[in-house]
């Protein structure tokens, strides 16, 4: 059994193009959620998602940034139009279900690098 | 808001010794809280969950307690080795998902 997945690793992108995070989470998980770590900073909740469904985004900025849990396939973060504060590293999680005494299992990241 | 701090930010000890790491919260409201350790530019590997009701949790060499009224826990470990060098990282959950993070302890052990 896999663990999270999550590609690319590393992802250097321009200011101004877009960045796109994938996290494929762990057989039979259907709940993912995002996190921030910012240089120097703790890891900031952004999202948590169920297929096909958005259950809290109040840790995402209200711009440029969105995400997506689709039926079939990975978990997408995308940001639009990348800007040099954006660079940080991104981790997903998953777990079977929503519980309390569910612990998330975490990918390995994706570090994105804006230049 | 759930503020989450972890004390010291940094510590380098000597293989062998016995070591206690801190972690305090402000909102005491917590449905669980976690310990992880992370190694440099890979993901986060969970060493033990704790509920609200529970007060410590062991595995292997790690124990972790929890005092919820006064918003502390600490990650005891003990007879540590050069493997053990990591960032120990602090979450406590007030929504029953959402993980609120300290900025963590990194942990030297030199042989």
């Amino acid at each position: 059994n896999a663990g999270v997945m999550q590609n690319p690793r590393h992802l250097v992108r321009r200011r101004g193009q877009e960045a796109r995070l994938r996290c494929s989470p762990m057989k039979g998980h259907s709940h993912v959620y995002w996190y921030r770590q910012l240089p120097e900073e703790g890891l900031k909740f952004m999202v948590y998602l169920q297929k096909e469904n958005i259950i809290d985004e109040s840790g995402m900025p209200k711009e440029r940034f969105s995400a997506e849990f689709p039926k079939e396939g990975p978990s997408i973060l995308r940001i639009q139009q990348v800007v040099r504060g954006d660079s940080a590293a991104y981790f997903c999680a998953s777990s079977p279900y929503r519980d309390v005494d569910t612990e998330a299992f975490f990918g390995q990241g994706t570090r994105l690098t804006v230049v | 808001k759930q503020e989450v701090t972890q004390i010291p930010a940094a510590l380098s000890v000597p293989e062998g010794e016995n070591l206690v790491l801190n972690c305090s919260f402000t909102d005491s409201a917590i449905y669980n809280l976690q310990w992880f350790r992370q190694d440099p530019g890979k993901g986060l590997t969970s060493l033990l969950l704790i509920q609200s009701s529970q007060r410590e949790q062991t595995s292997g060499r790690l124990n972790a307690s929890l005092d919820k009224s006064s918003g502390r826990s600490t990650l005891y470990i003990a007879a540590s080795q050069p493997g053990d060098s990591a960032t120990y990282l602090c979450a406590v959950s007030n929504s029953g998902y959402a993980l609120n993070f300290g900025k963590g302890t990194s942990l030297l052990v030199t042989p």
